[in-house]
C-alpha cells in the first residue's frame, strides 16, 4: 500500500510569509506526528494527533506554529511569519494506533528554505 | 524528561567487518527504544525496536541491537558490514512511564553517519 506522502517536497519562501505543509498518512493509521529535522540538530518532535482527540502540542517551538488534522486523516502544518531559523526538513509520520510501541512510518519530508 | 545520546557523529568501518553504532538513553520509566535509518534523499525507515522481553532484538537488513538496562544503552550492531549500509542512523526513545502506553512523540538522537569503506 501507499506510504506517508508529503507536499510540497520543497518550499522556498521569503521571511515573514506564511507557509502550509501537507501530510497524507497511511490509510487506517490513527496516530500522526510532525517532526523537524535541522542540520546538525537531529529530529525534533513538534506535535501529535490521535484520532479526534485534542493534539499534543508540547513540541511546538512558538505560537507561529500550528497544525490541524481534518477528518482524522490529512494534516496541515502552518508556519506564520516565517523566520530564517525555521529552515529545515519537516517530517510527518503515522502509526496504526496511539500506543507508541507501534513503529512510526515516515514520509519523505518537506524541505523548507526561508530566505 | 527523556533524552538520547549518540556519542559518535561518524563511524567508519571496512566492508565485511562488524559494526557498532552507540546509543545511550535517559528516561524516568520503562524505555521503549527504536533505531531508524535514513538513506540519502529518502525518508526515515524503521529498523528495529525494543519494548520488553529479550534484550537482543533482531531487525531489518541483518541489524540487531542489545538493550542493556544497567548501562542504559541500546547499541546497534551488524556482524558483517556492507557498503550499502552507509547511511545516517538515528536512535530514539519513548518513556513508557512505568504503566505502559503514552502518546507523545519519540525523542531522537542527533544521528550517526555510518560509512562503510569497500
Amino acid at each position: 500500500g501507499a506510504g506517508v506522502s508529503q507536499s510540497p517536497s520543497n518550499k522556498v519562501t521569503e521571511k515573514g510569509k506564511d507557509v502550509e505543509l501537507r501530510c497524507d498518512p497511511i490509510s487506517g493509521h490513527t496516530a500522526l506526528y510532525w517532526y523537524r529535522q535541522s542540520l546538525g540538530q537531529g529530529l525534533e518532535f513538534l506535535i501529535y494527533f490521535q484520532g479526534n482527540s485534542a493534539p499534543d502540542k508540547s513540541g511546538l517551538p512558538s505560537d507561529r506554529f500550528s497544525a490541524e488534522r481534518t477528518g482524522g486523516s490529512v494534516s496541515t502544518l502552518t508556519i506564520q511569519r516565517t523566520q530564517q531559523e525555521d529552515s529545515a526538513v519537516y517530517l510527518c509520520a503515522s502509526s496504526r494506533t496511539s500506543i507508541i510501541i507501534n513503529e512510526q512510518f515516515f514520509g519523505p519530508g518537506t524541505r523548507l528554505t526561508v530566505l | 524528561a527523556q533524552s538520547v545520546a549518540q556519542p559518535e557523529d561518524q563511524v567508519n568501518v571496512a566492508e565485511g567487518n562488524p559494526l557498532t553504532v552507540k546509543c545511550t538513553y535517559s528516561v524516568s520509566g520503562n524505555p521503549y527504544l527504536f533505531w531508524y535509518v535514513q538513506y540519502p534523499n529518502r525518508g526515515l525507515q524503521f529498523l528495529l525496536k525494543y519494548i520488553t522481553g529479550d534484550n537482543l532484538v533482531k531487525g531489518s537488513y541483518g541489524f540487531e541491537a542489545e538493550f542493556n538496562k544497567s548501562q542504559t544503552s541500546f547499541h546497534l550492531k551488524k556482524p558483517s558490514a556492507l557498503v550499502s549500509d552507509s547511511a545516517l542512523y538515528f536512535c530514539a526513545v519513548r518513556d513508557g512511564g512505568g504503566s505502559g502506553g503514552g502518546a507523545d512523540g519519540l525523542t531522537f538522537g542527533k544521528g550517526t553517519h555510518l560509512i562503510i569503506q569497500p
